[in-house]
Parts: C-alpha cells; sequence; structure tokens
C-alpha cells in the first residue's frame, strides 16, 4: 500500500549510543518532514527537505543530524542519545502541489 | 511568528451533547488548516482541511470546522459525540513562509463520558 513506513516502531537505547530512524515513501513526494511529539507540546518539526539532496533545520534540530540521499527516504541519526530525546517520532511526506500531508505510524523512543 | 494555540489541554462532553474544540492561528497572508485526530499509541488521522472556499468544512467521522477570518480561528465540531471519539485532536496550520512546513498547536484531549 502506498504510504509513509517508519522503521524501526519501538527502539529503547541507552544514553550515548546511536541510531538511525528510517522513514521511506512510495508516493515520489518531494516533501519529507520529522517531527517529535511530547506531551503537551505536540509535534514540532526537526527538520525536513525540500527534494533529494537538501536538508534544513527545523524548530528543534539540536541533537539530530538527517540525509535525504535519496527521494524516497528521509533518515533521522541521533549520534549520541540523551533522555530528553525520548519521545515519539513522526514522519511525514508531501508531493509539490499537493495540499495533504501523508504520516508514519510514529516510532516510539526511549533514551535510558 | 506563524503559530497555533489550542486554549484548552482537555475538553470533557457528554455522550450525545454537541463538542467543540477550539483552535486559533496566526499566519501572514491566506491560512491552509488541517485537523488531525490521534488516537491512544496510534499515528496522526487525518479529519479536515480548510483551504478556500465555503468557511463551513466537512470532515471525517461527522466533525465538522468552521474557519473564522476575522477571529482567525478554526474551531472543530461535532453535533452529538461518542465515547468513541475520545482522543487527542491537533490543529495545524502550513508555514506561508515557504517549504510547506506544518505548524501544530499542542493538542486537545477530548474525554466523551457516557
Amino acid at each position: 500500500n502506498a504510504g509513509v513506513t517508519q522503521t524501526p516502531k519501538f527502539r529503547v537505547l541507552k544514553t550515548g549510543q546511536s541510531m538511525t530512524l528510517l522513514c521511506a515513501q512510495d508516493m515520489n513526494h518531494e516533501y519529507m518532514y520529522w517531527y517529535r511529539q511530547d506531551p503537551g507540546m505536540g509535534l514540532r518539526l526537526i527538520h525536513y527537505s525540500v527534494g533529494e539532496g537538501t536538508t534544513a533545520k527545523g524548530e528543534v534540530p539540536d541533537g539530530y543530524n538527517v540525509s535525504r540521499l535519496k527521494k524516497q527516504n528521509f533518515l533521522l541519526g541521533l549520534e549520541s542519545a540523551a533522555p530528553s530525546q525520548t519521545s515519539v517520532y513522526f514522519c511525514a511526506s508531501k508531493g509539490q502541489g499537493e495540499v495533504g500531508y501523508t504520516f508514519g505510524s510514529g516510532t516510539r523512543l526511549t533514551v535510558v | 511568528a506563524q503559530s497555533v494555540a489550542q486554549p484548552e489541554d482537555q475538553v470533557n462532553v457528554a455522550e450525545g451533547n454537541p463538542l467543540t474544540v477550539k483552535c486559533t492561528y496566526s499566519v501572514s497572508g491566506n491560512p491552509y488548516l488541517f485537523w488531525y485526530v490521534q488516537y491512544p499509541n496510534r499515528g496522526l488521522q487525518f479529519l479536515l482541511k480548510y483551504i478556500t472556499g465555503d468557511n463551513l468544512v466537512k470532515g471525517s467521522y461527522g466533525f465538522e470546522a468552521e474557519f473564522n477570518k476575522s477571529q482567525t480561528s478554526f474551531h472543530l465540531k461535532k453535533p452529538s459525540a461518542l465515547v468513541s471519539d475520545s482522543a487527542l485532536y491537533f490543529c495545524a496550520v502550513r508555514d506561508t513562509s515557504g517549504y510547506n512546513k506544518l505548524i501544530f498547536g499542542a493538542g486537545t484531549r477530548l474525554a466523551v463520558h457516557p
């Protein structure tokens, strides 16, 4: 089924470990976004991409890096995880000229 | 700065009564507005959007929203609440500064009591 797939769905990390979250979309969308969701704060934009090979910082980029080497994939990396990065992470995509956004099902990350 | 405000952390309503979840926004230019719902341990589900045209927008599951430009509001409504409507609701606006970023409100938890 067409859509946005996030892997993994759950992960527990120890402080200082690194990991990469993968977002894959098969709709040929130009725009891709990474959000984090924390209680009482809604969804906040971490990084985004407007096309293959481009990335930009969002509202809360510190401690994260991203890459978009292929149009269909948008990777979110944590180089040295901290407990403050415990959150639910959502990826979204949007096509050029389209109005709607497609969201992935989320990744629940716990850093201990 | 462009922003979205959801002034109520939680809304409580009895089943069968009408419900309103409030949202106000601040953007330059014409807004594209959205409502999403999140059920426990689930992702975001799209409910409805306003782009242009009729100020009353109808969406999924019997929800509707009223766009009011003078009050910069986009309140979510439903004539008769169901217990199954209990969830977390997010209002969002598309950033008009470019790159189509979505700006979300903090969310409102709706609790519908039998």
